[in-house]
This record gives C-alpha cells, structure tokens and sequence, in this order.
C-alpha cells in the first residue's frame, strides 16, 4: 500500500530564516506531487506541482520554491520566511497515470508553520 | 479563473439529520468530482467520488448527487453522528493533473 510522509509535524520558525520541508511517498512510481497551503479555517491553495523529477510548476509566485530530487520525494524551500508564510503545509500525490486516477489525490499529515 | 462555489460556509445538524452541501462548478477538463474530509489538525482524506455517467452515488451513509446540466453536485450524509464533525471539501479536475477546490464546510454534527 502506498503512504505519504511529511516532517516536521510542526516548526517555528523567525522572520527571515529559511525553510524546507520534506515529502516522500512510499509504495508507488512516477506520482504527481503536490504541494498545498492552508490558512487556519480557509481552504487549499496549489503552490506548486510535479508530474516527474525536476519538472516542477508553480501556481503562485511567491517566495517559495519547490523541487523533485528523486521520483518519490518533494521538497518545499524558501530562503527567507515572511509572516505570512505561516500557515498548514500539505503535500500530497496522485498516481501518473491517465484516467481518473490523475485526480484522486492522497495527503500527507501536514506540517504546521509559525512564522514568528 | 475558473471556480468551484461551494455553500454553506458552515453547517450545524442535529444527530440523526441529513447533512447537504453543495457545489457548483463553472468548466470541468474530466467528469470527475470527489468529496475530500478533513479532520482538525488533520489532511484532506478523499471520502467519495463521482463520474457524471450516474446521476448519483452511495456509499454507506454518504450519498453524492449530480446534476450535469445545472454544473452542480452535492453531498448528502444522512443519519449524521458527531464523528461526521469535520470540513468537507469539493473539487473539480482542472486540466494538468490539479483540482479546483471548493472553499470548505465546518459541519458540526449536535449530539
């Protein structure tokens, strides 16, 4: 079965540090990855997405940038954090196939930012 | 850009009550339309999904409903229990394997 990891669980981090978070998912090949944010209470915002290594799109330009180093594992950086970078950080995949299953996407626990 | 309107905002049922929320989409790139749950503290889990080739479908308490010609679906949960207490997402395939989310329902199930 496949299944998703994302760390840390939570961090707080000053304005201006840097970031990255991991993402790596077991038990399947060639996923679409997906990194999402969530404010407290609202809904999923598409940062950036990726359909194989090192091809990454971005939907918002920000001061966030993501890459794929390896078939199974997203990493989501940033040089340095602002305020409102703080929010619920979700990664998740879908199986690069075609059909439905493109759309079926599978997240992973999430990692809780603070911006301080 | 394209939407997903997603109604109410949130939504208080008694247990035992039948719980509707609603979607209305603009443009889809696939017939496909899943229903995600997410618990407090928690990520999105994907709990139901429909192919507009059926007007509707069921799974245990849980009922999607389609109506291709209006653009809209809807969740139905009925018999609703206090575990159902979560936010409900909707979402449509936009082209380039993303989904166009639904902006969530807080629903709280009353005991």
């Amino acid at each position: 079965s496949q299944t998703i990891h994302q760390w840390p669980a939570t961090l707080v981090q000053p304005v201006g540090s840097p970031l990255s978070l991991e993402c790596t998912v077991e038990g399947t090949s060639n996923p679409n990855l997906y990194w999402y944010r969530q404010a407290a209470g609202r809904g999923l915002q598409l940062l950036f997405y990726s359909v194989g290594i090192g091809q990454i799109s971005s939907e918002v330009p920000q001061n966030l940038s993501a890459s794929r180093p390896q078939d199974r594992q997203f990493i989501l950086s940033s040089k340095k954090l602002l305020l409102s970078d703080s929010g619920f950080y979700l990664c998740a995949w879908s199986v690069g196939a075609s059909g439905v299953r493109f759309y079926e996407q599978y997240f992973g626990p999430g990692t809780r930012l603070t911006v301080t | 850009q394209q939407q997903v309107k997603q109604s109410p905002q949130s939504l208080i049922v008694q247990k035992g009550g039948i719980s509707i929320i609603n979607c209305a989409y603009e443009n889809t790139a696939f017939d496909y339309f899943p229903w995600y749950q997410q618990f407090p503290g928690k990520g999105p889990a994907l709990l139901i999904a429909i192919r507009p080739d059926v007007s509707e479908k069921k799974e245990g308490r849980f009922t999607i409903s389609f109506n291709k010609s209006a653009k809209q679906f809807s969740l139905h949960i009925m018999d609703s229990q206090p575990g159902d207490s979560a936010t409900y997402f909707c979402a449509s395939p936009r082209s380039n394997y993303q989904l166009i989310w639904g902006a969530g329902t807080k629903l709280i199930i009353k005991p």
